[in-house]
């Protein structure tokens, strides 16, 4: 256990379904992080919540579309994906600068696979 | 924007002997943070070891350590004593000191680690 907890571990889709994927952290960090990790390609970041309030958006197609209702849960929901959209989507978070170590703790990730 | 490269998809090493994995980076800044993360078959990124630019001092973690060329924009990670659980692909990721409340990471496409028993 890393301290952030994602769910579902892995995940089967349809390009019609609607689904969420969910992380979890309880490390007192500020800012939390979308990726999406595919084979071969660095690591694409998708989403930075920074005290609840998305910081950047990296050019992210809209059926994916992010949550941060509080400081320790990050959501992303999934609607009308596509083959190309399966991947491992990894959760992190961050303390803010001056709350000492600057590493992320990363959770497990979410297999997604679209079907 | 920044970029990292990481030139070896695969290395191996024998248990028990010493490798060197490769990590060049693309900046214009001049203070930043360098990274090193495992991400082993359980998919958890864990990290390794990390380097402050400003400081000229390598950073060493055990059997872990870097060989930081500034002025070549190079961040190598040498493991010594290699043993079966250090079989993971390895990151090698840079962070910008100038972003406040986005400690955004970015990341080369990771070497796989194949320890040979």
């Amino acid at each position: 256990e890393t301290g952030v907890t994602q769910t579902p571990r892995h995940l089967v889709m349809g390009m019609t379904n609607k689904k969420s994927l969910k992380c979890e952290q309880h490390l007192g960090h500020n800012a939390m992080y979308w990726y999406k990790q595919s084979a071969k390609k660095p690591l694409e970041l998708m989403f930075v919540y920074s005290l609840e309030e998305r910081v950047e958006n990296n050019s992210v197609p809209s059926r994916f579309s992010p949550e941060c209702p509080n400081s320790s849960h990050l959501f992303l929901h999934l609607h009308t994906l596509q083959p190309e959209d399966s991947a491992l989507y990894l959760c992190a978070s961050s303390p803010q600068r001056g709350q000492g170590d600057y590493g992320y703790t990363f959770g497990s990730g979410t297999r997604l696979t679209v079907v | 924007a920044q970029t990292v490269t990481q030139s070896q998809p695969e290395m191996s090493v024998q248990e028990a002997e010493t490798v060197t994995l490769s990590c060049t980076y693309d900046t214009s800044e001049s203070d930043y943070y360098l990274f090193w993360y495992k991400q082993p078959p359980s998919r958890q990124m864990i990290l390794v070891i990390r380097q402050e630019a400003y400081k000229q001092q390598n950073a060493t973690e055990n059997r872990f350590s870097v060989n930081f060329q500034k002025a070549a924009k190079s961040f190598s990670l040498k493991i010594s004593d290699s043993q079966l659980g250090d079989a993971a692909m390895y990151f090698c990721a840079y962070r910008s000191a100038y972003t406040f409340g986005n400690e955004k990471l970015t990341f080369g496409t990771g070497t796989r680690l194949t320890i040979i028993p």
